[in-house]
């Protein structure tokens, strides 16, 4: 079993809806991380958490660290928004830290 | 501020031949990771450095792959040689520590995607 879970594992909305997506680990973290990747295109950091919420324009994280669960919003849907979208847990700071990861949703998002 | 560079962006190589990646990490930034990413995958570490030390190479397959960070900023990724199981995108991604002594942060390149035919 996967350390770093995602569902669904794909996604397709419809322009101006309310997205969410979900992430679980099984591992005590020190931090979360929120990745999108565009086909063809590198990674970008959306997020880095370890408690409560973060907002960024349409995007929201939030993490609840008792049930080891974080979810990904996405407000007013656009299809630019359509990338995959991975989430990746720190399990413990220190020299050895380093990212586990998800395995990634690929949500689509029609115009 | 310039991100992570990563040349090529793409490389087409037949199979048993040598390849090199790139990777110009964001200045400043002491971690240096190589990840490999294969279709509808996460990416997966291969090694990562502390300026020129490789502090986790537990995961590259050391009988065909080499890696070197030799001034502690670039860093090339070497196949030899490539198998067609080797088609893959090769990121290399960069962070600094926080004040607390934990890694921020991970900042990634653009990759470079791998056909070995």
């Amino acid at each position: 079993k996967n350390e770093v879970e995602q569902s669904p594992q794909n996604l397709t909305a419809q322009e101006g809806e309310f997205i969410t997506i979900n992430c679980s680990y099984s591992v005590g973290i020190s931090a979360l991380h929120w990745l999108q990747q565009h086909p063809g295109g590198g990674i970008v950091s959306l997020f880095m958490l370890s408690s409560g919420k973060k907002k960024h324009g349409r995007l929201i994280a939030t993490i609840n660290i008792q049930e080891k669960h974080s979810s990904l919003h996405i407000t007013a849907s656009h299809p630019r928004d359509s990338a995959v979208y991975i989430c990746a847990a720190t399990p413990y700071t220190g020299a050895n830290s380093k990212l586990t990861f998800g395995k990634g949703i690929t949500l689509s998002v029609r115009p | 501020e310039a991100g992570v560079v990563q040349s090529p962006r793409y490389k087409i190589i037949e199979k048993k031949q040598p390849v090199a990646f790139w990777c110009n990490p964001i200045s400043g930034h002491n971690t240096l990771y190589w990840y490999l990413q294969n279709l509808g995958q996460g990416p997966e570490l291969l090694i990562r450095y502390e300026n020129e030390e490789a502090v986790d190479d537990s995961q590259l397959p050391k009988d065909r792959f080499s890696a070197e960070r030799l001034k502690g900023v670039d860093s090339t990724l070497k196949i030899q040689p490539a198998e067609l199981g080797d088609s893959a995108v090769y990121l290399c991604a960069s962070s600094s520590r926080t004040h607390s002594g934990g890694l921020d942060t991970q900042y990634f390149g653009p990759g470079t995607r791998l056909t070995v035919l």
